[in-house]
């Protein structure tokens, strides 16, 4: 069975300081790879997807991801947040093939101090 | 830019009663899916749709859980008779294909089972 695990669960940065979220993801097969992005009161919203092709991939608002595939890994990175920032990201995966149905971490939530 | 929209958006109940979940997804999408999220937890799949018939569903969608597709627009979900344990955050979610596919959620409704 697909797992998506975020080790962080909560984090606490200054504004301008650099973001890392760790995902890590359980699955024998070809996945897509997703970070959303939930605002205080507000809905999920995609951030970024991973596909195929460049395991870089660059979402809204200045934040990428990097596929490691021999890590199961697809962290999210921003060079410096800002207080906007502040939400609960959520990294999802799901198969390629088959079932459609999103995996998802249990979240982290990010507190950007201005 | 097109959303998915959710009806309503919140929701009191008395334990025992039915409860019907509006959803309009994204107008050229083509596979509908609902989620839940229960204070805290983290969010998990429920059941997908395509061409009017279930096509997964996970071990939480049980016989209480029902959903329907009754005119062009609408995707419901229902459930029969709420428990407590059913009060949570329900996202409503649609793609347009399956393979490279990303799902755009709506707002949620959030239900408060008494």
């Amino acid at each position: 069975a697909q797992s998506v695990s975020q080790h962080n669960h909560h984090v606490i940065l200054s504004e301008a300081a650099s973001l890392e979220l760790g995902c890590n993801y359980s699955y024998g097969g070809t996945v897509n790879l997703f970070w959303y992005v939930q605002y205080p009161g507000q809905h999920l919203q995609l951030l970024l997807k991973y596909f195929s092709g460049d395991p870089l991939v660059k979402g809204i608002k200045g934040f990428e991801a990097e596929f490691i595939k021999s890590k199961f890994s697809f962290n999210l990175r921003k060079p410096s947040v800002q207080w906007s920032d502040t939400a609960e990201y959520f990294c999802a995966v799901n198969a390629r093939t088959g079932a459609n149905n999103l995996f998802f971490g249990t979240g982290t939530r990010l507190t950007v101090i201005p | 830019e097109p959303e998915v929209t959710q009806t309503p958006s919140h929701q009191v109940t008395q334990m025992g009663q039915e409860v019907i979940l509006r959803c309009v997804p994204i107008s050229n999408h083509l596979y509908f899916y609902w989620y839940r999220q229960i204070l805290g937890q983290k969010v998990e799949f429920l059941v997908s749709f395509y061409n009017n018939e279930i096509s997964e569903k996970s071990e939480i969608f049980d016989d209480q859980f029902s959903v329907e597709r009754p005119d062009g627009s609408n995707f419901t979900l229902k459930i029969r008779s709420t428990k407590l344990e059913d009060s949570a955050m329900y996202f409503c979610a649609s793609s347009e294909a399956t393979g490279y596919k990303t799902q755009y959620f709506g707002p949620g409704t959030r239900l408060l089972v008494l």
